[in-house]
């Protein structure tokens, strides 16, 4: 079936540090990519959408000077949490989607300090 | 908030014991889609069921669909502990975006 890798699985850092985050489409050509934030035993909630050589759209709420998505290419899309803080620590998933269904990232799990 | 609701939000049944979880939904969908996830890792998309399709099966797997009462259901059959999970209901519109419901956190006792 479709794979998508998700790199880096853990990350931990300080408080102000930048944190780059790559979803890729391993056998697939995505022309969607989704970017999901996770809270402990919560749902999944979107944060943006986007599109390969356009902007993304990022839903209400989230803030796209913060949550810097890129989707250069149409198996990569990187999400680039800016100047993190506590408050961003979270389990970040991202999708892809070529036809149906989506298929999700193995998730990141991102600790602030 | 669009999200769907599921129930129960905790279920423990002995291995071997059917599960069966609901799905509620608040706007009209193309499809209704079913997910697993284990716990700390992504979701594994388990079964599709189109608006217009009201029953779909896969396995042990046996999905149902209600659009008039906006709801579905996941009944997993003859459970084993490898099912232990969290299982979502997602749905999507003519967007393609996914809206999750709130999940259930299923548990197989050996």
């Amino acid at each position: 079936g479709a794979v998508v890798s998700q790199h880096p699985s853990w990350v931990i850092c300080k408080s102000g540090t930048s944190v780059k985050i790559e979803c890729r489409s391993l056998d697939f050509q995505a022309t969607t990519m989704f970017w999901y934030r996770q809270f402990p035993k919560q749902s999944l909630m979107l944060m943006a959408t986007s599109n390969e050589g356009s902007k993304a759209t990022y839903e209400q709420g989230v803030e796209k000077d913060k949550f810097l998505i890129n989707h250069a290419s149409l198996t990569l899309s990187t999400l680039t949490v800016t100047s993190a803080h506590p408050e961003d620590s979270s389990f970040y998933i991202c999708s892809a989607q070529g036809d149906q269904p989506q298929h999700f990232g193995d998730g990141t799990r991102l600790s602030i300090l | 908030s669009q999200q769907g609701e599921e129930d129960p939000q905790a279920l423990s049944i002995q291995e071997g014991e059917n599960a069966t979880m609901n799905c509620s939904y608040k706007t009209s969908i193309n499809n209704l889609q079913w997910y697993r996830q284990n716990s700390g890792r992504g979701l594994v998309h388990l079964i599709l069921i189109r608006s217009n399709e009201r029953e779909k099966h896969s396995g042990r797997l046996r999905v149902t669909l209600d659009t008039s009462k906006k709801s579905s259901s996941l009944l997993i059959t003859a459970s084993r502990a490898a099912d232990t999970a969290s299982y979502f209901c997602a749905t999507d519109a003519a967007n393609e975006k996914l809206t999750f419901g709130t999940g259930t956190r299923l548990t197989i006792i050996p």
